[in-house]
Formats: C-alpha cells, sequence, structure tokens
C-alpha cells in the first residue's frame, strides 16, 4: 500500500479557500486517490475521488498533478461546520481491500 | 444515501465481560468491514467479511475477537473477554460504487 503523508493540522478562518495537499510518492499505477472527512464521534464519511488531473463536486476539488505523487484537496469557503479531520488514501476502489487510515490533517475553521 | 446502523450506540462494560456489537450493513452487500478508532489515534482496519467468510484480518483481530452473520441482514463483531485496551468507538463500514460507508459507531468504554 502507498504511504501517504500530510499536515497533521491546519488552521482558517471562515469564508477562506482551505487547501490540504498529501504526499503519495509511490502511488501504484491502479492506484485511486480518495478523501474521506471524520468528525467527532462519527464515522468517516467519502469526501471526493480522483485519479489524475482535476475532479470537482459540490463538496470539494481534487487537484492531481501529471506524477500523481502528490494531490491536494482544496475546501472553498470553509464553514465552521467544516472543522474536522481530513483523510488522504491511496489504492484501489472496490477493490475488497480494507482502507488504510493515517493520521489525517485535523482542520479548525474558526470565525 | 445508502445507510449503515450499529447498535448500541455506546456500550459499558467490566473488564473480562463479552461484548456483541451489531450491524446492519447497506442491504444485500456480502462485503463489509470492522474498524476501530482508540480516542485520539486513528481509524484502525481489524477484519473484512466476505460472503460469510472472514478474507482479510490486520494483526489486532486476534482470538479474542469473532465476526458472525446470525442472519441475513445483521452483522455482528464480539468481544470474548474485553480488556481496558479495547475502549475505542467500533465502525462498521460496506462498499458502494468507490467509497466505503461507514456507521456511526458503537463507543465501548471497558471499565
Amino acid at each position: 500500500l502507498a504511504k501517504t503523508t500530510q499536515p497533521i493540522s491546519m488552521d482558517s478562518y471562515e469564508g477562506q479557500e482551505v487547501n490540504i495537499t498529501c504526499s503519495h510518492n509511490n502511488i501504484a499505477t491502479n492506484d485511486y486517490i480518495t478523501w474521506y472527512q471524520q468528525f467527532p464521534s462519527q464515522g468517516p464519511r467519502f469526501i471526493i475521488q480522483g485519479y489524475k488531473t482535476k475532479v470537482t463536486n459540490e463538496v470539494a476539488s481534487l487537484f492531481i498533478p501529471a506524477d500523481r505523487k502528490s494531490s491536494t484537496l482544496s475546501l472553498p469557503r470553509v464553514s465552521l461546520s467544516d472543522t474536522a479531520v481530513y483523510y488522504c488514501l491511496v489504492g484501489v476502489p472496490n477493490s475488497g481491500y480494507a482502507l488504510n487510515f493515517g493520521k489525517g490533517t485535523s482542520l479548525l475553521v474558526t470565525p | 444515501e445508502p445507510e449503515v446502523t450499529q447498535t448500541p450506540s455506546h456500550q459499558v462494560t467490566q473488564m473480562g465481560q463479552e461484548v456483541i456489537l451489531r450491524c446492519v450493513p447497506i442491504s444485500n452487500h456480502l462485503y463489509f468491514y470492522w474498524y476501530r478508532q482508540i480516542l485520539g489515534q486513528k481509524v484502525e482496519f481489524l477484519v473484512s467479511f466476505y460472503n460469510n467468510e472472514i478474507s482479510e484480518k490486520s494483526e489486532i483481530f486476534d482470538d479474542q475477537f469473532s465476526v458472525e452473520r446470525p442472519d441475513g441482514s445483521n452483522f455482528t463483531l464480539k468481544i470474548r473477554s474485553t480488556k481496558l485496551e479495547d475502549s475505542a468507538m467500533y465502525f462498521c463500514a460496506t462498499p458502494e460504487n468507490n467509497e466505503q460507508f461507514f456507521g456511526p459507531g458503537t463507543r465501548l468504554t471497558v471499565l
């Protein structure tokens, strides 16, 4: 499994754009990059997934450079409710393998 | 959005007692997973269950743990003789499309 590295924590003010970068130097050809969000005392929740270039949904954008050795989760105009832990995972979707969570990035949004 | 439910939401038990945690995954799914998260730590994989058999397990999943599918819709995680260090949130999850849907978790407190 490809190892991922992301910042332990980040702080932001409401209304700002937040970019969380994840390094995955050993990503394999068939691997996708997936981000999950976790609020305290809740299970992780899927945010976005991509293979290359840019993916956007109603919640976030995911930027993946051509070499795929890193990725950036972009949260536009964060609100207080975006305070959570964000996990970057690398692997083959629906392969049957379990998700390998790292420590994630703890995002704190303040007024 | 598909729903995964877990019961109980909170379980308090004495050390050495047996506990059974229950999960109702997305219906008609053959795959499901159990994870745990000790307070302040990362989400850790315990076991995956496919078509009524364990397909993968972590080193955490030792002989005191077992999983079953007692009927067509429920899955259980049994801890035979609880230890203090088993205190954690326990999540079950099932895959749908390219993501895993997590239940709300059971908070297990071992005294």
